[in-house]
């Protein structure tokens, strides 16, 4: 069955400083991953998607994912970290016909 | 663009009571879902409907009912509401989609407190 697991429960940066949240995958197949985002008291927002187009995704506000089979890893980076980026960061996998596997989400910090 | 509305942002009621969330999407997808939100559990799903009348059961449906009626309302009942149900719950829509477009879209979310 499709799952994902999210490395760091929270990740604490500088602003100006990469940002890193990791993700690792499992699948019996070739998987649909999403990163979504959720700020402060707002609905969740999708920030990217892996569909097997390219293994270097590119994202909203800079965030890009890199697809790599080998290492059954997702991991989300941004070079500079903005202080608008402090949020939740969920890393989700596609299960099946319709649904959404999400993980256990990142807590990322920015610190001016 | 896509717009996904729940009837209440705060909630708070009595366990034994009937609870009803409200979820409307207003771009004629198919596909609409209830999830909870937990600390350090991520998004677990409720139940999920592809069609008005039809529904599925997700991952943690005891205690949860959904109702569909319309293609644009997806109802969530908790028929007697429990201290550990108090959570954050979270509406989703997204098209029947077999391709590459795949995507959720999510409402703000009911903040449930059950005392």
């Amino acid at each position: 069955a499709q799952s994902v697991t999210q490395l760091d429960s929270h990740v604490s940066v500088s602003e100006g400083t990469p940002v890193l949240l990791r993700c690792n995958y499992s699948s019996s197949y070739s998987p649909s991953l999403f990163w979504y985002v959720q700020h402060p008291n707002k609905g969740l927002q999708l920030l990217l998607k892996y569909t097997s187009a390219a293994t270097l995704v590119k994202g909203i506000n800079g965030f890009e994912a890199e697809f790599k089979k080998s290492e059954t890893s997702f991991h989300l980076t941004k070079p500079s970290a903005h202080m608008s980026d402090a949020a939740e960061y969920f890393c989700v996998v596609k299960r099946g016909f319709q649904k959404l596997v999400f993980g256990t989400g990142t807590r990322l910090l920015v610190s001016p | 663009d896509v717009k996904v509305t729940q009837s209440s942002r705060y909630l708070v009621k009595r366990t034994g009571e009937k609870v009803f969330l409200e979820c409307v999407q207003d771009m004629d997808h198919e596909n609409m879902f209830w999830y909870r939100q937990d600390p350090g559990l991520g998004l677990r799903l409720i139940y999920f409907s592809y069609d008005v009348k039809m529904k599925e059961k997700g991952d943690i449906p005891e205690g949860y009912s959904v109702s569909r009626e319309k293609k644009e309302r997806f109802s969530l009942i908790l028929e007697s509401a429990s201290t550990n149900q108090t959570s954050m719950y979270l509406c989703a829509s997204s098209l029947l989609s077999l391709g590459s477009s795949y995507e959720q879209y999510f409402g703000p979310g009911t903040r449930l407190t059950v005392t």
